[in-house]
């Protein structure tokens, strides 16, 4: 069955880097469009940013434009979220997500927690 | 990219109907049938529950369903459970990306 495991959160200091990690099993990512989606404390969702695979190339939402970059290795069947220069208000859950058929997310991991602070 | 607008929280005695709405705008609700909706327990997996502002995925009771008329989309639980208190969140097709509501809490009282 599908499944989306995310990992790599943790604690990380304002400036620095972080990469978090989806693993995916049960389907090929390199065929499907896959997002990143966080939530922070007390806060609904936010969309992040989508990996295309008919285009191949990611979108971003604007508060993560030029600081998170998504990418994937196809033979791991994993997707990646590298964070650079990493705020506050990026404390979150960070979910991975496979793009479903109908302009949905058709499943979701259980998310991993980055919190930024010194 | 400003999120969709969903209460904040609605509850509800088991066995009763509620409706959480969505708002958005043109560029998102308003031009795409393509809303929506998530169920999610904290702590777990976010499930699709409603896609393309009515349809139903295999396995979802149809106690769930969903209607949209202009810029706002509703999701309606009818015959509330127990099992239903959860988060449910709203989204919508924005050009190439998507963007989500805000968050309703459901209370089962």
């Amino acid at each position: 069955q599908v499944q989306l495991v995310e990992s790599g959160g943790g604690v990380v200091q304002p400036g620095r880097s972080l990469r978090l990690s989806c693993a995916a099993s049960g389907f090929r990512i390199s065929v499907y469009g896959m997002h990143w989606v966080r939530q922070a404390p007390g806060k609904g969702l936010e969309w992040l940013s989508f990996f295309s695979a008919e285009e191949n190339r990611n979108f971003y939402a604007d508060s993560v434009q030029g600081r998170f970059t998504g990418s994937r290795d196809n033979s791991k069947n994993t997707l990646y979220l590298e964070m650079k220069a990493v705020r506050a208000e990026d404390t979150a859950i960070y979910f991975c997500a496979r793009d479903g058929p109908h302009w949905d997310v058709d499943y979701w991991g259980q998310g991993t927690l980055v919190t930024v602070s010194s | 990219q400003s999120a969709l607008t969903q209460p904040a929280s609605v509850s509800g005695s088991p066995g009763q109907s509620i409706t959480i709405s969505c708002t958005g705008t043109s560029s998102d609700i308003v031009n795409y049938n393509y809303v929506s909706w998530y169920q999610h327990h904290p702590g777990k997996a976010p499930k699709l529950i409603i896609y393309e502002v009515s349809y139903r995925p295999s396995g979802v009771p149809n106690r769930f369903s969903g209607s949209k008329s202009g810029n706002t989309a509703s999701l309606t639980i009818s015959g509330l459970q127990a099992e239903d208190e959860a988060d449910y969140y709203c989204s919508s097709k924005r050009s190439i990306t998507r963007v989500f509501g805000g968050g309703t809490k459901l209370t089962v009282l």
